[in-house]
């Protein structure tokens, strides 16, 4: 089984539509980390967010929000309003020690959105 | 500060050919890595390096080879091309393998083997 896994492969929605992004991770250890990056267009991949195993508290940074529920294994991305720059194609990662540090990442999900 | 830098943006080759690929990176980190990307698979690592003069495998480093004789460059050498290593290359460094820590990428190398 993958790791990390985001089911959704790709998804198409019109601006200002509310989008959420999934992304499902399995790790046996107690202390890990999940990040989540954004490529655009221009093909470099950026940062967007990171969060520990021992925090599951929600986090909001404008139209951007994260959901990270240890019970089910999940750290979704929430779009709000989104707008036509948002397109791109974001990539869930996971960080944990079995693997000395280094991460995993999923296989992407492509956002297209329409103006 | 230009972060992460790759060159070149693009390349053919034909096979059975040669080429690196460079990496440098102006953060002063300590750690460095190389992935290729192919479309619906994700970012897998090939290489990387926890500091100057070393380097390790990592999920497919079939084919390629790498070397870290700067902190700040990080090569990555394909000996005899083959048409399965056409891909989109990224190099990314980090400042440690701190769980937290996150990594900075390049901008790709678009490679192309006929």
């Amino acid at each position: 089984a993958q790791k990390v896994t985001q089911a959704q492969t790709e998804i198409s929605v019109v601006e200002k539509e509310d989008v959420t992004l999934d992304c499902v991770y399995e790790t046996r250890d107690t202390t890990y980390y999940l990040f989540w990056y954004k490529q655009p267009p221009s093909g470099e991949l950026v940062f967007l967010i990171r969060r520990n195993s021992f925090d599951e508290q929600n986090e909001i940074s404008g139209r951007y929000s994260w959901n990270f529920q240890k019970s089910t294994s999940s750290f979704n991305f929430t779009i709000t309003a989104s707008q036509v720059v948002d397109s791109a194609v974001y990539f869930c990662a996971l960080s944990e020690n079995t693997n000395a540090g280094k991460s995993t990442f999923g296989d992407g999900t492509t956002l297209t959105v329409k103006p | 500060n230009a972060g992460v830098t790759q060159t070149p943006k693009f390349r053919v080759l034909k096979t059975g050919q040669s080429m690196t690929l460079l990496c440098a990176q102006d953060m002063n980190h300590e750690y460095m890595y190389w992935y290729r990307q192919d479309p619906g698979m994700g970012l897998r690592l090939i290489h990387y390096s926890v500091g100057e003069g070393t380097t390790a495998k990592g999920e497919v480093p079939d084919g390629y080879n790498v070397s870290r004789l700067k902190k700040q460059n990080f090569l990555l050498g394909l000996e005899s091309a083959a048409p399965s290593q056409t891909s989109v290359y990224f190099c990314a460094s980090s400042y440690n393998t701190n769980l937290a820590t996150e990594q900075f990428f390049g901008p790709g190398t678009r490679l192309t083997v006929l």
